[in-house]
């Protein structure tokens, strides 16, 4: 399977804990976004790299969250003292190039993420 | 605020009809509409890219049209499938300082019975 792929897929975490999510994008992909979605919604953008670097956080992103992308390959988001509020599907998506030339985002299946 | 509305929030079909879904938005400064077809516990995935000089595009029997001018678009499925069953929803892109960011819709959630 060459597209992106999320792990795990499903997580349940009690109130407090800490939890990390992998993203491998598809592999020539040099941007990286991570979005949150819950149900019934669009999906809300949290982050995105440009190969390793971090270029934009968005104000949903408290300073629970974290995410790396050391290498320019893979990434991860780390979620601290995780809240209920935080459950929801996490989604990385990848794409090529310059994001203005209208490339296209491809999307993994998401980690689905409850706290209990 | 940049936002985006689709209409209907759900619909349900029989097997072989057509149905045509709607998005209103009200971005700018606007780069490009997107329509993602999402399975349930899936992630999206890209049916088709327009920018503004577009008014229609077609991938299959999926057809997206565009009017830049009342900012508005839909999104024809003809002779539906079970498995167009999913939700479709209505993005659309945002042009600031070379910076793009996309502006999601909540959807519309399509059920096809057979």
């Amino acid at each position: 399977d060459t597209g992106v792929s999320q792990d795990p897929r499903h997580k349940i975490t009690k109130r407090g804990q800490n939890v990390t999510f992998r993203c491998d994008p598809i592999s020539e992909h040099n941007r990286l976004y991570w979005y949150r979605q819950t149900l019934g919604q669009g999906p809300e953008f949290l982050t995105y790299f440009q190969n390793e670097a971090q270029l934009e956080k968005s104000r949903l992103l408290s300073d629970r969250f974290s995410a790396e992308r050391p290498k320019g390959s893979f990434s991860t988001l780390e979620i601290q003292r995780t809240e209920q509020g935080d459950s929801a599907m996490y989604l990385c998506a990848s794409s090529l190039g310059y994001f203005g030339t209208n490339e296209k985002l491809f999307f993994g299946s998401g980690t689905q993420l409850s706290v209990l | 605020k940049n936002q985006v509305e689709q209409s209907p929030q759900s619909l349900i079909i029989l097997e072989g009809k057509n149905c045509t879904l709607q998005c209103n938005y009200t971005v700018s400064p606007f780069s490009n509409l997107r329509w993602y077809k999402q399975d349930t516990g899936r992630g999206p995935v890209s049916l088709t890219i327009m920018t503004f000089s577009e008014n229609t595009k077609s991938n299959g029997r999926y057809t997206a049209t565009l009017d830049a001018d009342t900012k508005q678009s839909s999104l024809h499925i003809t002779a539906s499938q079970l498995s167009d069953s999913a939700s479709y929803i209505c993005v659309v892109s945002v042009s600031n300082f070379g910076n793009e960011k996309l502006t999601f819709g909540t959807g519309t959630r399509l059920t096809i019975i057979p």
